[in-house]
């Protein structure tokens, strides 16, 4: 069975831009939830998806949004980039919101 | 609000001999999750070892094992036959049990970083 992917993997903007990262889970898995990676702050949840209806949200400015379609892929996009957005973004994907959480391999941003 | 502590940045292990990593948490809650995950260089965040907290019993996972001690809210991980292979960062996590509005969210420590030396 596939792991969970994440697109791309390498990404490279500026100040103002935005960007949207898109995330597939297992098949079969129906959560799906997101994080950031930085040296400074460690990894720090940013949402979490079930059924397309989002059930959590970290402390993120609102310029973090995302959202899952109906085959329980994800997407969450970051407007008006800020330098401080460059980081490293999971995603992990379980069957239930109950379950074990699975990884992918990330998302590397960076914002010149 | 939970905390995940994870008090040793870096440690070292001669490769074949026994590490332990140390975690502590800090919830009100009595049903919780624990993991350990693993983040080697390439940046692929991988499960070591899942705990439920209403189980007595440690977990083992093959070469790894815990030392859960929920009165203590300190979950500890131990390496046996450490391989060059376990070098990575190593994270404690939380999940709040079913029933929480936190259910799907991990809290993280701040990882160790282990070296394994030949």
């Amino acid at each position: 069975k596939a792991g969970v992917t994440q697109t791309p993997r390498y990404l490279i903007k500026t100040r103002g831009q935005q960007v949207t990262l898109s995330c597939s889970p297992i098949s079969g898995h129906r959560s799906v939830s997101w994080y950031q990676q930085t040296p400074g702050q460690g990894l720090q949840f940013l949402f979490e998806y079930f059924s397309e209806t989002q059930r959590n949200k970290g402390n993120f400015p609102g310029r973090f949004s995302g959202r899952q379609f109906s085959n329980s892929r994800s997407e969450m996009n970051v407007s008006t980039l800020e330098l401080g957005d460059s980081a490293l973004y999971l995603c992990a994907s379980s069957r239930q919101i109950t379950d074990t959480q699975y990884f992918g391999p990330g998302t590397r941003l960076t914002v010149l | 609000a939970q905390t995940v502590t994870q008090s040793q940045p870096e440690m070292s292990v001669q490769e074949a001999e026994t590490v332990t990593l140390s975690c502590t948490y800090d919830t009100s809650e009595s049903d919780y999750y624990l993991f350990w995950y693993k983040q080697p260089p390439s940046r692929q965040m991988i499960l070591v070892i899942r705990q439920e907290a209403y189980k007595q019993q440690n977990a083992t996972e093959n070469r790894f094992s815990v030392n859960f001690q929920k009165a203590a809210k300190s979950f500890s991980l131990k390496i046996s036959d450490s391989q060059l292979g376990d070098a990575a960062m190593y994270f404690c996590a939380y999940r709040s049990a079913e029933g929480s509005s936190n259910t799907g969210k991990l809290i993280f420590g701040q990882g160790t970083t282990l070296q394994v030396k030949p």
